[in-house]
């Protein structure tokens, strides 16, 4: 039983797209949730943290949607920096490790 | 601030041999300790966590231990090593829901 889903993707958008990606998860008691970002070869960074009603940092937007069991993560503006892979993750309580889905790979375009 | 050093950042074993890494957390303490592993193309797989010295949970059986020696080090050990332990290892800590991730070691067993 898969506990984080994600589409893997590749996204192919063009720089100054919006794209946007949704997280799957199955554990409706979980508490909390995350996007890292993953750099090829590299290892996973936090990105944003998902409370409650979601959050916003810049052109980075990611909402929690609990009827429906998903989280996504907007983003605005794309730049060719924002190339990388993205995995969502999800928490039951402070001391359980988190969960990670497998990414979605975004490549930004010139 | 707190920082993760994690060592070596790429190792080459042969089948059989044994391993250790070696993670320590810098700037906290008591923090969750955790060892996931990322083989190509797949997800973040958690290996171990610790919430204390000592005291360790291992979410897959198979041939890796892992140890708390100390408050801030976290070992992962395989007496021999298996082709299929390939992968790149990451140790990562936390003291809320969120994890920090080190640098990665990158193994591979030929």
């Amino acid at each position: 039983r898969k506990e984080v889903e994600q589409d893997p993707g590749p996204f192919n958008v063009p720089e100054g797209a919006t794209v946007a990606f949704n997280c799957t998860y199955s554990n409706s008691a979980s508490q909390s949730f995350f996007w890292y970002r993953q750099d090829c070869r590299k290892e996973p960074k936090l990105l944003m943290s998902v409370y409650s009603s979601g959050n916003e940092d810049g052109r980075f937007t990611a909402q929690l949607n609990r009827a429906s069991q998903y989280i996504s993560l907007l983003i605005r503006d794309s730049k060719l920096s924002d190339s990388a892979t993205y995995l969502c993750a999800e928490g039951k309580s402070g001391n359980t490790p988190l969960v990670f889905g497998k990414g979605t790979r975004l490549s930004v375009i010139a | 601030s707190q920082t993760i050093h994690q060592w070596p950042a790429t190792l080459v074993q042969p089948v059989g041999s044994p391993l250790s890494l070696e993670c320590t957390v810098e700037g906290t303490s008591n923090p969750n300790l955790y060892w996931y592993r990322q083989a190509a193309g797949r997800g973040l797989q958690l290996l171990f966590y610790s919430v204390g010295i000592g005291q360790i949970s291992s979410e897959v059986p198979q041939n890796l231990s892992a140890s708390r020696p100390q408050d801030r080090q976290f070992i992962l050990s395989s007496k021999k090593l298996l082709l299929s332990d390939s992968g790149f290892y990451l140790c990562a800590w936390g003291q809320g829901p969120e994890a920090f991730f080190g640098q990665g070691t990158r193994l591979t067993v030929v």
